[in-house]
């Protein structure tokens, strides 16, 4: 079965700290992974996917196939960065994505 | 290009009230998807179409019916509304599956 898991539903750490969101998943075949970020009363909005390998906002994201994970990381938490993070799965083009349950992630100074 | 756009942004209904929900996009894609998001529960699929004139079932549809009416628009109605349904809904689109772009959400309450 498909599935995505965020282990964590809140995550709290200190602004300047390191900061890694869990995702990993189910799903045989290859998928395309991605992480959306809601900020708060805003909409989802794309982060990053893996294919395109980039770092936005200071945030990266390595798919292990081994470990079937997609950890978001930053080394360095901003205030700013305080939001809603979900972790999604596309399988066959033309399916939906399937999305975790999100993790609140807050940053305090 | 205003991107995903959906009305209301607030609805309160009674239970047993029926509503449409309105989603419309100007990004030219061919896909749409209608989620609801709850606390700890994260989006969950409703319904979504792969194409116009295509509409497909997905994690939770019980009580929800779609209608792809063009290649813009996408609605979501609730022919008898339950307290069960009080949620926020997203809109969404994509040019495939693999990208999607939402919009504002309507925040639907059920008494």
């Amino acid at each position: 079965a498909q599935r995505v898991t965020q282990p964590e539903k809140l995550l709290s750490v200190f602004k300047g700290a390191p900061v890694e969101l869990k995702c990993n998943y189910s799903y045989s075949g290859s998928p395309e992974l991605f992480w959306y970020v809601q900020y708060s009363r805003q909409r989802l909005q794309l982060l990053l996917r893996h294919i395109s390998r980039e770092s936005i906002k200071g945030f990266t994201a390595d798919l292990n196939k081994g470990e079937t994970s997609f950890h978001l990381k930053k080394p360095f938490a901003q205030e700013e960065d305080s939001a809603m993070y979900y972790c999604a799965l596309s399988g066959r083009e033309g399916t939906a994505l399937i999305f975790g349950k999100g993790t609140t992630l807050s940053v305090s100074s | 290009n205003a991107g995903v756009t959906q009305t209301p942004k607030f609805q309160v209904l009674k239970t047993g009230q029926s509503m449409t929900l309105q989603c419309a996009q100007d990004m030219n894609h061919n896909s749409m998807y209608w989620y609801r998001q709850d606390p700890g529960m994260g989006l969950r699929l409703i319904y979504y179409s792969a194409s116009e004139g295509t509409t497909d079932k997905g994690e939770v549809p019980n009580g929800y019916n779609v209608s792809r009416l063009n290649k813009r628009e996408f609605s979501l109605r609730l022919e008898s509304a339950a307290p069960s349904q009080t949620s926020v809904y997203f809109c969404a689109s994509g040019r495939d599956s693999y990208e999607q772009y939402f919009g504002p959400g309507t925040r639907l309450t059920v008494t």
